[in-house]
């Protein structure tokens, strides 16, 4: 079946304008993950969707950035007034959401970000 | 809270040999789970081997295993048997029952593959 999915796949924009990424995932995965890697670094958690509840906003870096999922599949993280410091690879992963600390996550191909 | 520790930046194996690539975590949850992942240079992460908390033995996946001492809190994944295709970043994640479906992933360590 079709894996995790993500809209752009590259992206430049100039400083100080507004940024929409999508991610489609894993269809009936439950759990959607949003997690940004700048270059040559690891993966900073930014924020979790799973079913019904709250999302957990914890690693989100300040309130320029957010996310929604609308009907418990589709999800956009929009970054508001960007800064050359959000350019990075943001990547989206889905998991079943059956268990929390056994589900794996699958990935997908991630947007690179480049801000001018 | 939880924490995850890589201290190998970058490590070089012989084609056909082994190699261990360390990963220590830190977490009060009795309740947990620990991913490894491999990101090569096309950047697509790609999941290799997990480890529950109170599973009693060590998991194997083809030429991964992961060679987990709870007391000394280390999941250290072991590639046997190394092959080009190896070269890549490797990432060791872990996730608390407590926690939701919160992730935490290492720093990665790159590892490099000698023909």
């Amino acid at each position: 079946g079709a894996g995790v999915s993500q809209s752009p796949s590259n992206k430049v924009t100039e400083k100080g304008k507004d940024v929409e990424l999508r991610c489609d995932p894993i269809s009936g995965h439950t759990a959607l993950y949003w997690y940004r890697q700048s270059l040559g670094q690891g993966l900073e958690f930014l924020i979790y969707f799973q079913g019904n509840s709250a999302p957990d906003k914890s690693g989100l870096p300040s309130d320029r950035f957010s996310a929604e999922r609308t009907g418990g599949s589709v999800s956009t993280l929009t970054i508001q007034r960007t800064q050359q410091e959000d350019s990075a690879v943001y990547l989206c992963a889905s998991s079943p959401g059956t268990s929390a600390y056994t589900d794996t996550q699958y990935f997908g191909p991630g947007t690179r970000l480049t801000v001018l | 809270a939880q924490k995850i520790t890589q201290t190998q930046p970058g490590m070089f194996v012989q084609e056909k040999e082994a190699v261990t690539l360390d990963c220590t975590y830190d977490t009060s949850d009795p309740s947990y789970g620990l991913f490894w992942y491999k990101q090569p240079s096309s950047g697509e992460m790609i999941f290799l081997i997990y480890q529950g908390s109170y599973d009693q033995q060590n998991a194997t996946e083809g030429r991964y295993s992961l060679n987990f001492q709870k007391a000394r809190k280390s999941a250290n994944l072991v590639i046997s048997a190394s092959q080009l295709g190896d070269s890549a970043m490797y990432f060791c994640a872990m996730r608390e029952k407590g926690g939701g479906f919160k992730t935490i992933f290492g720093a990665g360590t790159r590892l490099f593959v000698k023909a």
